[in-house]
Formats: structure tokens, sequence, C-alpha cells
């Protein structure tokens, strides 16, 4: 089962931040978070990934609370082609690594 | 960044008979795979997971026999829908790493829409 819950839909306005948040109570010292986002029909696209620190590259930030019980994914000016499924994934250390999906968030960019 | 070719993009068959898709890294040797199917508006559901020179280990439900999964170099992984039925029609992904690290990022090929008539 997914480690990790995210809420099923949210809707944002072009040009303003996105802030998907995602909880995961039970994630392991050595689990890292990540996020991955699809477009319709389209293979899982890799955002961004941290351990505890907080995270920032060309496609999001990535903000971890202290105790890393849930953390938040912001899409600092959202455009309409940011609108896809998005998936808050924690990713065991052990058990070949495997990928579990959850739910993920829906997100619509609306213009 | 790394890329995960999956072929074909989408195929039509008939019922009873057998579809092979591929999945191939292109820049990176995968030492591990995974198989995914997607149906409409849901989630991905985890296949299996395949190493290179192993055996797949399928995730509980899926019938070993009816989906045939071959990893037999580090940059090529197999799934093989046998004697494919219309309930077998979904979206087919597979993902690759790198490594065995934490902290190693999956990549995703673009999928299969498989639809059996």
């Amino acid at each position: 089962d997914a480690k990790t819950t995210q809420p099923p839909s949210m809707d944002c306005a072009e040009g303003r931040a996105a802030n998907l948040p995602c909880n995961h109570s039970t994630i392991s010292g050595n689990e890292y978070v990540y996020w991955y986002r699809q477009i319709h029909s389209q293979g899982p696209q890799y955002i961004i990934h941290g351990l505890k620190n907080n995270e920032t590259n060309e496609m999001a930030s990535l903000i971890i609370t202290e105790d890393r019980k849930s953390s938040t994914l912001i899409l600092p000016h959202a455009t309409l082609r940011d609108t896809a499924v998005y998936y808050c994934i924690v990713r065991p250390y052990t058990g070949g690594f495997k990928t579990i999906f959850g739910a993920g968030t829906r997100l619509f960019v609306k213009a | 960044g790394a890329v995960v070719s999956q072929h074909p993009s989408w195929v039509i068959c008939k019922s009873g008979t057998s579809v092979k898709i591929e999945c191939r890294s292109l820049d990176f040797q995968a030492t591990t795979m995974f198989w995914y199917r997607q149906f409409p508006k849901q989630s991905l559901m985890l296949m299996a997971t395949s190493n290179e020179g192993s055996k797949a280990t399928y995730e509980q439900g899926v019938e070993k026999d009816k989906f045939l999964i071959n990893h037999a170099s580090l940059t090529l992984s197999t799934l093989t829908v046998t004697s494919a039925h219309p309930e077998d029609s979904s979206f087919y992904i597979c993902s690759a790493t790198p490594g065995q690290l934490e902290n190693e990022k999956l990549f995703f090929g673009s999928g299969t829409q498989l639809s059996v008539l």
C-alpha cells in the first residue's frame, strides 16, 4: 500500500503558486520523499525528491517538515501546462526500491 | 535527464494473441526495471519488479504466466501479455533505475496503450 495521502484534487490560478500537500506520517528515517507528475496518457515525470532538507530545482521546491511526517510541493508560477496528476511517493530503502503510487492529486491550473 | 524508451506506444490486437512491449534504458544501465499498468482515471499499479539476469518478482494478484517479463540485459526488459483478452486492455508503463542507492531516481517510459478486441 502507498504510504502517503494527498487531497484528490486542487485548483490553482495561472501564474500563482501551487502548493500541493502530502502526508507521510509513517515515513522511516532513511526513506526519501519523491514527487512525480503524470500528464494525461504519458508516463510519469520526475519532479524533485528530498530526505529532510528543503530542496529546489528548476521545476519546483520541496518543503519537508522537521518531523518529516508531511511535505509540500510548490510550483512557484503555475502554468496551464502544469495541469496533471501529482504523486507524492515515499520510496523504501529495501525491497528492491519498488515504488508504489497512491491516488495522487489532480491539479487543475485555470486561466 | 536519463531516457527510457518504450515501444510500441499503442497496439491493437485480437483476443487470444500475444503482445510484447519493450522497455529500453537509452543512456544508463538499469539494474532494476518495474512494470505498471494503469486503468482510466486510476493510479499506476505495480505489476512486477525485474532485475537483470534473474526472475521477475510479481505483485500479489498478478499472474506470472499471463504477464511474462524478461530482463535479459542491463538496458532491455520486455513484457509479454500472453493470450490477451479484452480485460487486459490497459495502459502499461515501464520504469527503470540505474542503481540501488536509496536516492536514485526512477525514470519512466512513455507508456503503451493496449487494446484487445
